[in-house]
């Protein structure tokens, strides 16, 4: 089993769309999470950080379920600047391991 | 503030060449990271850093070896270029418990 699971995606929606993406990870003692974006041949550039009490930056929602090991993310009112690849990433406990999720790709269409 | 750097931006390679490629941070981080990108793939992390004068090898280290004299640079080194190793390479740092930063890539090319 991999470390971090992701949706396979691709995720196809309209603008205006609501949609959800989720992540699970194995390690129970993983520290901090994180939801990371990546557009084609860029960098990663990070979106938001994901805290147990759950957090919202504009149209973006993260939510974390340490008991299911389980993070979320959640774009409403999804423009065509959303698209993307957003990839799921864990800090371990012991501090120098961080493991990317394989990504999930969003496209937005018209 | 300029972050994470990364010099060269592209370059293009004969098998059997050697290269250096440079990252600097100057958010005074303890850990930096080096990893490589093929197209339509994820991350793979080639070799990490948790401290100056350390390092530590990651997922695919075979043909790459990785030096952080300074707590502000990671070098990555390829002693015989293969075209193997065409690719995107990112460094990243990062403190502890917290998000990486990336640095905006180079693009290597190995004919």
């Amino acid at each position: 089993r991999k470390e971090v699971e992701q949706d396979p995606g691709p995720f196809n929606v309209p603008e205006g769309a609501t949609v959800a993406f989720n992540c699970t990870y194995s390690n129970s003692a993983s520290q901090s999470f994180f939801w990371y974006r990546q557009d084609c041949r860029k960098e990663p550039k990070l979106l938001m950080s994901v805290y147990s009490s759950g957090n919202e930056d504009g149209r973006f929602t993260a939510q974390l379920n340490r008991a299911s090991q389980y993070i979320s993310l959640l774009i409403r009112d999804s423009k065509l600047s959303d698209s993307a690849t957003y990839l799921c990433v864990v800090n371990s406990r012991s501090g120098d391991k961080v493991i990317f999720g394989p990504g999930t790709s969003l496209s937005v269409i018209p | 503030n300029a972050g994470v750097t990364q010099t060269p931006k592209f370059r293009v390679l004969k098998t059997g060449q050697s290269m250096t490629l440079l990252c600097a941070q100057d958010m005074n981080h303890e850990y930096m990271y080096w990893y490589r990108q093929d197209p339509g793939m994820g991350l793979r992390l080639i070799h990490y850093s948790v401290g100056e004068g350390t390092t530590a090898k990651g997922e695919v280290p075979d043909g790459y070896n990785v030096s952080r004299l300074k707590k502000q640079n990671f070098l990555l080194g390829l002693e015989s270029a293969a075209p193997s190793q065409t690719s995107v390479y990112f460094c990243a740092s990062r403190d502890s418990n917290q998000p990486q930063h990336f640095g905006d890539g180079t693009r290597l090319s190995i004919l």
